[in-house]
This record gives structure tokens, C-alpha cells and sequence, in this order.
């Protein structure tokens, strides 16, 4: 079945370094490829999509590239703040699967001032 | 703008009581679903449905149900809750397509003793 896995973490970075949280997935046919943000005590929010190969999303600095070649759709931002700190979801959805949302387990971020 | 609305927002539950979590959303959302978050596991689906009358099973749907009789309401019911299901809930919704964003509610933290 369709299944999205994730770089475990947490990571830890400073204020203004690189960012970057691996994501690939595994999926027949051709899936829309989904960042979400969870801020502390919230529900998930949309943060980035994709929906064809080789599409980049964008939003707030962060950035993820569809490639199918790899299937991976990796999160980067040039610098983080420290109000990045959250955890982050990758995301597939599958017309031909039903149309369910299928999530990755999830990357905790901490940023230092 | 209530957009998905949960609640109860807190529950406790001794083993074996039944209970059920209430999700409605008011943006004519065709599509509807139930998912769990637990440390480690990231959200995984409970139950789906595209429209009012139609259901189906997600990755964990064991000890649940669900029932769409209306566009708005998909509630959650836990027939003989057991430990194995204290978990942080979340309702989702979107328009129907899979390059679509959920939208989601703010959880039910469920602790069954």
C-alpha cells in the first residue's frame, strides 16, 4: 500500500542554519506530495503542496521539490527562526487510492536563538 | 469562519465505556476523515468517507466506527474502549481531489484507564 516515510528526529538547529528534512514516498500512479506544519497544542496546517513531478512548492521561505525519479519531496529552508519550531509532516494523497491522505510520522524541529 | 469543529476537547474513560467524538464541518466538504496521533507513529487513518452515506476503513479502523448521514457530520464512536486507545484524535476535511488541502480541527485528547 501507499506509505510516506520520514527522517526521524528531533533535529536541532541554530537560529539562520539550513534546514533540510528528508521525505520519500511509495505510491502507484501519481500522488499529490504535501507538507503540513503543527505548531505546540494545535491541529495540522497546510504549509507546502506539489501535485505533478518535478512542481516545487513553496511558502514562508520553505521549499520541497516533486521528483519522482527519487520519489522524495525533501523540505528545505535557507534559515530558520526559532518560531519554525514544530513538528512536520510529509503527506501523499492518491486519487486512484480513494482519495485518503496518507502521513509520514511526523519531524520535531527545535531552533536555538 | 468555525471551519471543522471537535469535541469534546478532553476525555478520560475507564476500559470497556463507549463514547463518541463529534466532527462537523461547515464548508461542504465532500471529503471526511478520522485519524490518530500517537508519540512516534505520526497520524494514522482511522476511517474516510467521500460523501454522505458512504464510509471506509483506513490503516487502523479495529475497536471504531463511523457513520456519514450528513455532508457536515462524521462522528467517531469507540464501541468498548480499551488502553490501547488513548490517543490524540483529529478530524480532517477537504473538497474532494487529491490535490486538495485538509483542513483540521483542533484534536480530542482520549485517555482510556
Amino acid at each position: 500500500g501507499d506509505s510516506v516515510t520520514q527522517m526521524e528526529g528531533p533535529v536541532t538547529l541554530s537560529e539562520e542554519a539550513f534546514l533540510t528534512i528528508n521525505c520519500t514516498y511509495t505510491a502507484t500512479g501519481y500522488p499529490s506530495l504535501f507538507w503540513y506544519v503543527q505548531y505546540p497544542g494545535e491541529g495540522l496546517q497546510l504549509l507546502l503542496k506539489a501535485t505533478k513531478a518535478d512542481d516545487k512548492g513553496s511558502n514562508k521561505g520553505f521549499e520541497a521539490t516533486y521528483r519522482k525519479e527519487t520519489t522524495s519531496f525533501h523540505l528545505e529552508k535557507g534559515s530558520v527562526q526559532v518560531s519554525d519550531s514544530a513538528v512536520y509532516f510529509c503527506a501523499l494523497t492518491r486519487g486512484a487510492g480513494g482519495f485518503k491522505t496518507i502521513f509520514g510520522a511526523g519531524t520535531r524541529l527545535f531552533v536555538k536563538a | 469562519n468555525a471551519g471543522v469543529t471537535q469535541t469534546p476537547k478532553f476525555q478520560v474513560l475507564k476500559t470497556g465505556q463507549s463514547m463518541t467524538l463529534q466532527c462537523a464541518q461547515d464548508m461542504n466538504h465532500e471529503y471526511m476523515s478520522w485519524y490518530r496521533q500517537d508519540p512516534g507513529m505520526g497520524l494514522r487513518l482511522i476511517h474516510y468517507s467521500v460523501g454522505a452515506g458512504i464510509t471506509d476503513q483506513g490503516e487502523v479502523p479495529n475497536g471504531y466506527n463511523v457513520s456519514r448521514s450528513t455532508t457536515e457530520d462524521f462522528p467517531l464512536r469507540l464501541l468498548s474502549a480499551a488502553p490501547s486507545q488513548t490517543s490524540v484524535y483529529f478530524c480532517a476535511s477537504r473538497r474532494q481531489g487529491n490535490n486538495e488541502k485538509l483542513f483540521f480541527g483542533s484534536g480530542t485528547q482520549l485517555s482510556v484507564l
